[in-house]
């Protein structure tokens, strides 16, 4: 299984662009990267999945470096309800197990 | 989009009682569902992966016999907490891949966790 590395904690404003990059060095040729937000007391929920270059949705883009050693999710004009953690997995596909890492705790200030 | 369902969201019980957690995937199959603990301001832990028909695959350090995990449908799974004890207070969490929805590469959709207290 990849582990992960993410950074604990982020600050950002409301209105500004935030990025969090993700570390995952030994990624297998068939992981796929996913990224999920969780609130306090809450599932975690999905909010992005990509394999390579750049995806982008209605919430976030995520961006993939051609040795897919690392990954970046960025979210455009942060609000205040973006605080939260926020968590990237690798592999996991089909019955393999799905683990966690740290995750990232961003908090957006007005 | 899929939605997984967890029921009870909170449950207070007293030590040495067993309570039953209830994972469902309302709109979809789920072929394989996970149990999460998690512990306040720590991440996730896997507990176990159940897939459905087969018995679960547990983690090192978490208890078969006190954890009972039981997918015996493509929507239903269900965690047992056995004989429970203030210990075992945490945010249980499961999570879902369904079948044939973008196949293998699937995201996992979570239910909204249940707070179980033990006094």
């Amino acid at each position: 299984l990849a582990k992960t590395t993410q950074p604990i904690s982020m600050d950002s404003y409301e209105g500004q662009e935030v990025n969090i990059t993700c570390s995952h060095n030994n990624i297998a040729t068939n992981d796929y990267i996913t990224w999920y937000q969780q609130f306090p007391s809450q599932g975690p929920r999905f909010i992005i999945q990509g394999y390579k270059t750049k995806v982008t949705n209605e919430v976030a883009s995520l961006f993939i470096p051609a040795d897919r050693k690392s990954s970046t999710l960025s979210l455009p004009r942060v609000s205040l309800s973006d605080t939260a953690v926020y968590y990237c997995l690798v592999g996991g596909t089909g019955g393999f197990k799905t683990i966690f890492g740290a995750g990232t705790r961003l908090f957006v200030k007005a | 989009g899929a939605v997984v369902s967890q029921h009870p969201s909170w449950v207070i019980c007293k030590s040495g009682t067993s309570v039953k957690i209830e994972c469902r995937s309302l709109d979809f199959q789920a072929t394989t569902m996970f149990w999460y603990r998690q512990f306040p301001k720590q991440s996730l832990m896997l507990m176990a992966t159940s897939n459905e028909g087969s018995k679960a695959t547990y983690e090192q350090g978490v208890e078969k016999d006190k954890f009972l995990i039981n997918h015996a449908s493509l929507t239903l799974s269900t965690l047992t907490v056995t004989s429970a004890h203030p210990e075992d207070s945490s945010f249980y969490i499961c999570s879902a891949r369904g079948s044939g929805q973008g196949g293998d590469n699937s995201p996992l959709h979570f239910g909204n966790g249940t707070r179980l207290t033990v006094t």
